[in-house]
């Protein structure tokens, strides 16, 4: 089952434009991350926020959680066009035995970045 | 750059038939994962290993699919009859330390299987 759900869904937007997306989940998580997905490839990691963070930057990227919310969005600055991707984001709320815990994946944003 | 390796990239097969996919990961990387994505859905878990070791495969199903990772290195996802539901794109990624709270993965570039 997956516990994180992205909005929107779909995002088209123009270059030099900012791309926020949304991401919600239902339990209680240690942290949060997101990865980029390009057209049938696999998946890049691009920033983890743990429970105890609010804010986080990256280059062109802003992550931000809230917690009592369940709720966290990705802000891409100054938008280009190979930021052309599905973004996911993906919770550790399962814990999978052996210290580990189990990322769990959104159905991710698709974003399109029109030059 | 160290990256995860898959093969093949893409496979045709008609149901019933076995199929495997090979996934090489990061060189020291103790975790590693296979995840099926269902196109316009998000990676689910089939199975996490540490080292040799199963730690989970409770979403893989046992009837059809097998994996192992003999060595604690590479690793072998086989699916055996195919179904027509079985079409989807198999991913492998891998991490440095099972780690609980802080456990990024690097992922392959997918094995996108296609069952006729």
């Amino acid at each position: 089952s997956q516990q994180g759900e992205e909005d929107p869904q779909a995002l088209s937007i123009q270059e030099g434009e900012n791309a926020t997306m949304n991401c919600s989940y239902k339990t209680s998580i240690n942290n949060l991350q997101w990865y980029r997905q390009n057209s049938g490839r696999g998946l890049v990691h691009l920033i983890l926020i743990r429970s105890n963070e609010r804010e986080k930057h990256s280059g062109r990227l802003r992550v931000t959680l809230d917690t009592s919310k369940k709720s966290s969005s990705l802000l891409i600055t100054a938008s280009r066009a190979a930021d052309t991707a599905s973004y996911f984001c993906a919770t550790d709320a399962s814990y999978s035995g052996a210290g580990s815990y189990q990322l769990t994946f959104g159905k991710g944003t698709k974003l399109s970045v029109i030059p | 750059e160290a990256e995860v390796a898959q093969s093949p990239r893409y496979k045709i097969t008609e149901k019933s038939q076995a199929v495997a996919f090979w996934c090489d990961p990061i060189s020291g990387h103790a975790t590693l994962y296979w995840y099926r994505q269902i196109l316009g859905q998000g990676p689910e878990l089939l199975v996490q290993f540490q080292d040799e070791s199963v730690v989970d495969d409770s979403q893989l199903p046992k009837d059809r699919f097998s994996a192992e990772r003999l060595k604690g290195v590479d690793s072998t996802l086989k699916i055996q009859p195919a179904e027509l539901g079985d079409s989807a794109m198999y991913l492998c990624a891998s991490s440095l330390v099972p780690a609980g709270a802080y456990n990024e993965q690097f992922f392959g570039p997918g094995t996108r299987l296609t069952v006729l």
